[in-house]
Formats: structure tokens, C-alpha cells, sequence
């Protein structure tokens, strides 16, 4: 079974710093999707960035970049320029085919001014 | 464009009551899924459709609760009698079948039950 892993329950940053969000996940399979989505207080699920497994670019997203390393089964997410809108959880998320998503536990992130 | 569209955003219910909550996926979509985020358990994936049709309820928790796909722009989630144990946040989310891959979600039904 596919399972997503997320190490950090919560990370801070100072506004306008980087910081890098870390995913790790199992899976036999060689072609699926990764995403981050982003969960604000509202609750709403966002998507933040996708990453196909067989491109071997990593995703950008203005100031959100991930770094995909297929052969380490790893999937972290940069946030550049960190805004206090950026204040949220992250879950890391796996799909393969058209079967389920399926979730990390989630990393709650707090900017500070 | 409207998103995915769910009802009602909160409900408040004692426990034995029948809940219905309720879902319009985004127009041209043909899978739907039903997910339930608890602090214990995360977000997980309780039933899935496909052309209206139910492809995966292995994480529905029990004959306590039902869903249903009449036709492509609707869907239930029922739980009949509900438990305490049933609160959480429901969201419903929807995408086209083998397409790019992401699920567009709702905002969620946070469901209470006393």
C-alpha cells in the first residue's frame, strides 16, 4: 500500500525567508502524481503545486518549487519570499492512475512577522 | 467557474439523527470522492465514483453510513443513526478520469454531532 510520510507536524519561518517542507512515500509503482495542497484556516484544500513522476524537471509555481528525487521516494516543497498568507497546513499527497488520493499527515506552517 | 459546491457548511445534530450531506462536483468531472479529516486519523478517503459509479468504498466505517451518485452533477453522503464519533469535516472533491491528476475539493461540511 502507498503511504506518504510527513516528518514535521510544524515549521516556522520569518516572513520573507525560505523555508523547505519535507515528504517522503512508498510506492512500487513507477509513473504517479505528487502534489502539495495547502489547507488555511477557512479549511478550503488548495493546490499548491503537482509533479508528474515521469518528468524529471522539478515544478515551479511562482514562489513555490519542489524538489522531486524519484530513486529517494522523496517530494519537498520550497516556499520562497514566505508571506503571511502562507500561514497554513501542507500536506504532502500521492495519486497513482485514477485511484484515490492519498495523504501525509500534514505540516502546519507559521510566519512570522 | 463554480467549484465544487457542498452542503450544508455546518450541521448540527444530536446523536441517533440521520445526516445527508450533499455535493455537486465541478461541471465535466466524472469522479467524485468523499473524504472525512479528523485530528486522529487525518484526512481519508471513504468512497470513490467514476461515472457515477462506486469503484471503492472500503474506507466507509461501517453500514452507519451511504452514499450515492444519481447522476453526474450529485452526490450523498449519508450516516443513519449518527454517533459522536462521526464528527468531522466532509469534503468532497471531483476531477475528470484519467486526467492530469489533482482533485479540485469543496470547502468542506463539518459535521457536529452532540
Amino acid at each position: 500500500a502507498q503511504t506518504v510520510t510527513q516528518s514535521q507536524p510544524e515549521m516556522s519561518v520569518q516572513e520573507a525567508e525560505t523555508v523547505t517542507l519535507s515528504c517522503t512515500y512508498d510506492t512500487s509503482e513507477s509513473d504517479y502524481y505528487l502534489f502539495w495542497y495547502k489547507q488555511p484556516p477557512s479549511r478550503q484544500m488548495i493546490l499548491v503545486i503537482r509533479q508528474e513522476a515521469y518528468k524529471q524537471q522539478n515544478a515551479t509555481e511562482n514562489r513555490f518549487s519542489v524538489n522531486f528525487q524519484k530513486a529517494a521516494k522523496s517530494f519537498s516543497l520550497k516556499i520562497s519570499d514566505s508571506q503571511l498568507g502562507d500561514a497554513a497546513m501542507y500536506f504532502c499527497a500521492y495519486r497513482w492512475g485514477n485511484e484515490k488520493l492519498t495523504f501525509g499527515t500534514g505540516t502546519r506552517l507559521t510566519i512570522i512577522p | 467557474d463554480a467549484g465544487v459546491i457542498q452542503s450544508p457548511r455546518h450541521e448540527v445534530t444530536e446523536m441517533g439523527q440521520e445526516v445527508t450531506l450533499r455535493c455537486k462536483p465541478i461541471s465535466g468531472h466524472n469522479s467524485l470522492f468523499w473524504y472525512r479529516q479528523t485530528m486522529m486519523r487525518g484526512l481519508e478517503l471513504l468512497i470513490y465514483f467514476n461515472n457515477n459509479v462506486p469503484i471503492d468504498d472500503s474506507g466507509m466505517p461501517e453500514d452507519r453510513f451511504s452514499a450515492k451518485m444519481p447522476n453526474a452533477s450529485f452526490s450523498t453522503l449519508k450516516i443513519q443513526p449518527s454517533e459522536p464519533r462521526d464528527s468531522a469535516v466532509y469534503f468532497c472533491a471531483s476531477t475528470i478520469w484519467g486526467g492530469p491528476g489533482e482533485l479540485f475539493f469543496g470547502e468542506g461540511s463539518r459535521l457536529t454531532v452532540l
